[in-house]
């Protein structure tokens, strides 16, 4: 148990469904993150909310749409996806995004995506 | 922007030896932090140690240590009796203080234990 939870673990989807990734931390952190994970290339930030709020879009595509309710929360609906966004989507959250720390980020298991 | 070089795609270890991941940044920042973690065939990605950019001493976490070299941009992960458990990928990552603390990770060095 990593203390922060994702599910689904696994998830395949037509490019025409509606999903929803959901991410749950109960660690008192302040800040959540989307990462993508894709063969072969580097991990990338997608999203990161502090204090419930967005501070951060890296030019992410609209077919993702996150949703933070509340600071142990975090969710990434997914919409008319193509089969390139297929990967590992991990979710990660510290103590608020501010600053330096040397806590370091806990990281969910991430869930496998793979769009048909 | 910053970057993380790590140029061992893949490396093969005994059981028992000691083995350096290498690990190069690149960073404008003044201030920054330097993590090593580690992800088994599981997915998620385990934190093993922290170096900031000011601290004197190299980190050390258990069987972990941190080379940390600033003038030549090196922050190699050090392994001590490997374990077959240790095998997994391994990443390199810095971060900098700013109003949303990004992760900026290397592509990662494939670590196989060997009995």
């Amino acid at each position: 148990e990593t203390g922060v939870t994702q599910t689904p673990r696994h998830l395949v989807m037509g490019m025409t469904n509606k999903k929803s990734l959901k991410c749950e931390q109960h660690l008192g952190h302040n800040a959540m993150y989307w990462y993508k994970q894709s063969a072969k290339k580097p991990l990338e930030l997608m999203f990161v909310y502090n204090f419930k709020e967005q501070t951060e879009n890296n030019s992410v595509p609209s077919r993702f749409s996150p949703e933070c309710p509340n600071s142990s929360h975090l969710f990434l609906h997914l919409h008319t996806l193509q089969p390139e966004d297929s990967a590992l989507y991990l979710c990660a959250s510290s103590q608020d995004a501010t600053g330096l720390a040397n806590y370091g980020y806990t990281f969910g298991s991430g869930t496998r995506l793979t769009v048909v | 922007a910053q970057k993380i070089t790590q140029t061992q795609p893949g490396m093969f270890v005994q059981e028992k030896e000691a083995v350096t991941l290498d690990c190069t940044y690149d960073t404008s920042d003044q201030s920054y932090g330097l993590f090593w973690y580690k992800q088994p065939s599981s997915g998620e990605m385990i934190f093993l140690i922290y170096q900031g950019s000011y601290d004197e001493q190299n980190a050390t976490e258990g069987r972990y240590s941190l080379n940390f070299q600033k003038a030549r941009k090196s922050a190699n992960l050090v392994i001590s009796a490997s374990q077959l458990g240790d095998s997994a990928m391994y990443f390199c990552v810095i971060t900098s203080p700013g109003s949303a603390r990004q992760l900026t990770f290397g592509s990662g060095t494939q670590l196989t234990v060997l009995p």
